[in-house]
């Protein structure tokens, strides 16, 4: 595997369902991140990790709660979401002192039934 | 708050013309990037620019930053089906800093 990858890529689940969103990178990347894009809206910064540590939420309401074991592997676990949480979720990644530079996944397409 | 403009939201062209869209912002970016995304798919990145006046060629894409860094341009020269997709402006305030990208460019190239 190389780049960003991003399990599923597809995602129905009900609101009072449990699931979770990963993402992994093979770029030797120690800053990751996840976003949200909706139609029509500027992709969204949700989360941001350095170094398996959170720097930044983004006022992000808590039913979204993520997950960084190490600098390879995020998490965003999902639960008792709302049908307008239904967007794609990109996950990214680059050095953490070249941010402006990231490096995305595919993205999980999740639909909130 | 949009901090990065992007002009035109839509555009629809034929097979061989020529196109340009627009980044526009009232803030200094310290670098700006350009991304394509495709659908169902995540953006890619196509170029960094970090220095006032800059032109990047990438291919048929031309890519210029502004003097006063503010705003950037991508532009194609004799577009092609393949080039279709949404393009990203982003830009960074400084290096640590996180990304705040434009609403995006929906690109599609009629042959």
């Amino acid at each position: 595997e190389t780049g960003v990858t991003q399990t599923p890529r597809h995602l129905v689940m009900g609101m009072t369902n449990k699931k979770s969103l990963k993402c992994e990178q093979h770029l030797g990347h120690n800053a990751m991140y996840w976003y949200k894009q909706s139609a029509k809206k500027p992709l969204e910064l949700m989360f941001v990790y350095n170094f398996k540590e959170q720097t930044e939420n983004n006022s992000v309401p808590s039913r979204f709660s993520p997950e960084c074991p190490n600098s390879s592997h995020l998490f965003l676990h999902l639960h008792t979401l709302q049908p307008e949480d239904s967007a794609l979720y990109l996950c990214a990644s680059s050095h953490a002192g070249a941010s402006y530079e990231q490096y995305f996944g595919p993205g999980t397409r999740l639909t909130v039934t | 708050t949009q901090l990065l403009e992007q002009s035109p939201q839509f555009l629809s062209i034929q097979e061989g013309e020529n196109l340009t869209v627009y980044c526009n912002s009232s803030s200094v970016f310290s670098s700006l990037q350009w991304y394509r995304q495709e659908p169902g798919e995540g953006p890619v990145l196509l170029v960094t620019v970090v220095t006032g006046g800059e032109v990047k060629k990438l291919k048929r894409l031309t890519f210029q930053f502004g003097d006063a860094r503010k705003d950037s341009s991508l532009h194609i020269t004799a577009a092609q089906p393949g080039d279709t997709g949404l393009y990203l402006c982003a830009g960074a305030r400084n290096q640590g800093g996180k990304l705040i990208f434009g609403q995006g460019t929906e690109l599609s190239v009629k042959p």
